[in-house]
């Protein structure tokens, strides 16, 4: 079976462009949750889905920084504009919460860097 | 609030030897879910283990062995005869019913095994 498939691997982008991450979740999956890793500041939750509609959304760290999952199968992280602070490994992971099986199921990640 | 900690920032051990990692958790749910996650120095994020808090039970998978333990609300990882490709940061975390399933990392604890 297919894992959580996330595009592009790897990111570079100049300060101030547009950058667009996208994430497709394990199918039957309910839930998708978007995760920023740092350094500094460990495995953040940004914000999280479920059944397409986004429950928690308090830890993106700025209006720069914006969610959709129009479908079960597919969703995008948007930072616009970007800026070098954005520089970090976005994950994206899947899970079927509420059944009794509430692991998270993780994608490669998206290393991002911002010049 | 929910919270977990890891105290053991870097483990090194030899080859062969037996190393455990700890995990202390807070909350106040009384139905909670804890979790091993395995980070390589590829990237990504596997998971290992989940448990639920009515089930304190030890398990064993082949070399890995976890003991959960409410009295102390710890949740500790064992790896028997440690080998080189275990060498990765070990990831702890809960996640509770209250707390809307969210997983709560620990910040990790990174085990180098040397041959």
């Amino acid at each position: 079976d297919a894992g959580v498939i996330q595009s592009p691997r790897h990111e570079v982008t100049e300060m101030g462009q547009e950058v667009t991450l996208r994430c497709k979740p394990i199918s039957g999956h309910n839930s998708l949750f978007w995760y920023r890793q740092t350094m500094m500041r460990g495995l953040e939750l940004l914000i999280y889905f479920n059944n397409n509609v986004p429950i928690d959304d308090s830890g993106m760290p700025e209006d720069r920084f914006s969610a959709k999952m129009p479908n079960a199968s597919f969703s995008t992280l948007k930072i616009q504009p970007s800026e070098p602070r954005d520089s970090a490994v976005y994950f994206c992971a899947s899970s079927l919460l509420g059944f009794g099986s509430p692991e998270q199921y993780f994608g490669p990640g998206t290393r991002l860097t911002v010049t | 609030a929910q919270k977990v900690t890891q105290a053991q920032t870097e483990i090194s051990v030899v080859e062969k030897e037996d190393v455990t990692l700890d995990c202390v958790y807070e909350t106040r749910d009384t139905t909670y879910y804890l979790f091993w996650y395995k980070q390589p120095p590829s990237g990504e994020l596997v998971f290992l283990i989940r448990r639920n808090s009515f089930d304190e039970q030890n398990e064993i998978s082949g070399r890995y062995s976890w003991n959960f333990q409410k009295s102390t609300s710890s949740f500790n990882f064992t790896i028997t005869a440690s080998q080189v490709v275990d060498s990765a940061v070990y990831f702890c975390a809960l996640s509770t019913q209250g707390g809307s399933e969210k997983l709560v990392f620990g910040k990790g604890t990174k085990l180098t095994v040397n041959p």
